[in-house]
């Protein structure tokens, strides 16, 4: 596609449930990126994707959070027995080969409640 | 402790005058930096950028300045224009060039250019 999309664009969820959510990257693009971003704070790095494989995972704040990027375009970030400090705009990137122009997708709004 | 540092968290220009937006960092391996703007309900977007064997890199009305001494960079938007308005992030990483993903990120500092 043109952009970098993700969906939902905004999730509600209960305290303990488990969320997906999703990351269309720019076509062709073989790095993928999870970033994290609280209120008030910068985008915190998550995960990092060179086409299936996690290159690095370092950001992952516990084993609660989970992302596959299985055929090496779309990926998932999974989360697991949400909590209510779980509640943070994500964000996608995806870049070509890596370099760090990166183009961020619109991101999803979740909300713990 | 904060790597990447972005004290003010506002600043308000008047349009056509220059904004000059400030970052600092403690980390001396990083060798790379960027600065990326946000618009509300979207997803940043990169605005240039700066290796650290430069101290300066030059964008149309976009100038980032880097003293690596003094572990500083910052951001000139000359004239600065209504439509800058936005949050602009400072970002760092150890990897330049490299396929290592992992930027970091300062708070951001929110910038209003008045008509």
């Amino acid at each position: 596609g043109a952009g970098v999309s993700q969906t939902p664009s905004n999730k509600v969820t209960e305290k303990g449930k488990y969320v997906e959510l999703r990351c269309d990257p720019i076509s062709g693009h073989t790095a993928l990126y999870w970033y994290r971003q609280s209120l008030g704070q910068g985008p915190e790095f998550l995960i990092y994707f060179q086409g299936t494989g996690a290159a690095d995972d370092s950001g992952l704040p516990n084993d609660r959070f989970f992302a596959v990027r299985p055929e090496g375009s779309v990926s998932t970030l999974k989360i697991q027995r949400t909590e209510r400090g779980d509640s943070a705009v994500y964000l996608c990137a995806s870049s070509l080969q890596g370099n760090y122009g990166y183009t961020f997708g619109s991101g999803t709004r979740l909300t713990v409640v | 402790d904060q790597q990447v540092k972005q004290n003010s968290p506002s600043l308000s220009v008047q349009e056509g005058r220059i904004s000059i937006l400030n970052c600092d960092y403690t980390n001396s391996m990083f060798d790379y930096f960027l600065w990326y703007k946000k618009y509300p309900a979207e997803g940043p977007t990169f605005l240039i950028s700066i290796s650290s064997i430069k101290d300066k890199n030059e964008d149309g009305r976009f100038t980032v300045f880097l003293n690596k001494s003094a572990k500083h960079l910052s951001l000139h938007i000359v004239p600065s224009q209504p439509g800058d308005s936005a949050v602009y992030f400072c970002a760092a990483s150890e990897n330049y060039g490299g396929s290592q993903g992992n930027l970091i990120f300062g708070k951001g500092t929110k910038l209003s250019v008045k008509p």
